[in-house]
């Protein structure tokens, strides 16, 4: 198991719901990030938070809100999500998105939540 | 716009063979090149970067770059079974200043007994 954690790691959800996925990192790391994984694409980057400020928002639909309120917690609030909005969605840490260097650099990924909507 | 292109296999190699896999990119300022190892149903996990340009070896990988040519490859030696997975590439560069890496989709790779 890894430094970091995501929780439900299973989603099925309406398209009027609303629901939260959480992520939390026990190593330290100043940065955070939301990835989208669908199949047969590459990892799509979301969001990145370093030291708690939102340094990048990938173009996200604003039906995906991110929160971070503190180093070692990441939330990816849903409302009104689309059936292709179906994917697994990792969040993974580093020490500082903004350093170069493996230390600095070295993305550390959580399992993920696998999520469904219908 | 930043891309990184990978083959998506899949690849199939016999069990002790050498594995190759290659990752081409378009950012000449690509600075950091990484290779996580995914197993379908599982999260990205880190095998090797490599900074500078030749090869670098760790167990039985060995990560080559070259910068002129924007490829990076990765070999592995006396493939296993277990080897069997998703392999992705991932580039880092300073374009606009942003260090957030990219990624390629991914070569599926397969190693039969």
């Amino acid at each position: 198991e890894t430094g970091v954690t995501q929780t439900p790691r299973h989603l099925v959800m309406g398209m009027t719901n609303k629901k939260s996925l959480k992520c939390e990192q026990h190593l330290g790391h100043n940065a955070m990030y939301w990835y989208k994984q669908s199949a047969k694409k590459p990892l799509e980057l979301m969001f990145v938070y370093n030291f708690k400020e939102q340094t990048e928002n990938n173009s996200v639909p604003s039906r995906f809100s991110p929160e971070c309120p503190n180093s070692s917690h990441l939330f990816l609030h849903l409302h009104t999500l689309q059936p292709e909005d179906s994917a697994l969605y990792l969040c993974a840490s580093s020490q500082d998105s903004g350093l170069a260097g493996a230390r600095g650099e070295t993305q550390y990924f959580g399992p993920g939540t696998r999520l469904l909507v219908l | 716009q930043k891309e990184v292109e990978q083959n998506s296999g899949p690849l199939s190699v016999p069990e002790g063979a050498i594995a190759s896999l290659n990752c081409t990119y378009s950012d000449r300022g690509s600075q950091s090149f990484f290779w996580y190892r995914q197993y379908s149903g599982k999260s990205p996990e880190l095998i090797m970067f490599i900074y500078s340009n030749g090869d670098k070896e760790d167990g039985r990988f060995t990560a080559q770059l070259n910068k002129a040519s924007q490829y990076v490859s990765l070999l592995i030696r006396d493939s296993q079974p277990s080897d069997s997975a998703t392999y992705l590439c991932a580039v880092k560069g300073t374009s606009g200043g942003s260090y957030i890496p990219t990624f390629g989709r991914g070569t599926s790779l397969i190693v039969h007994p």
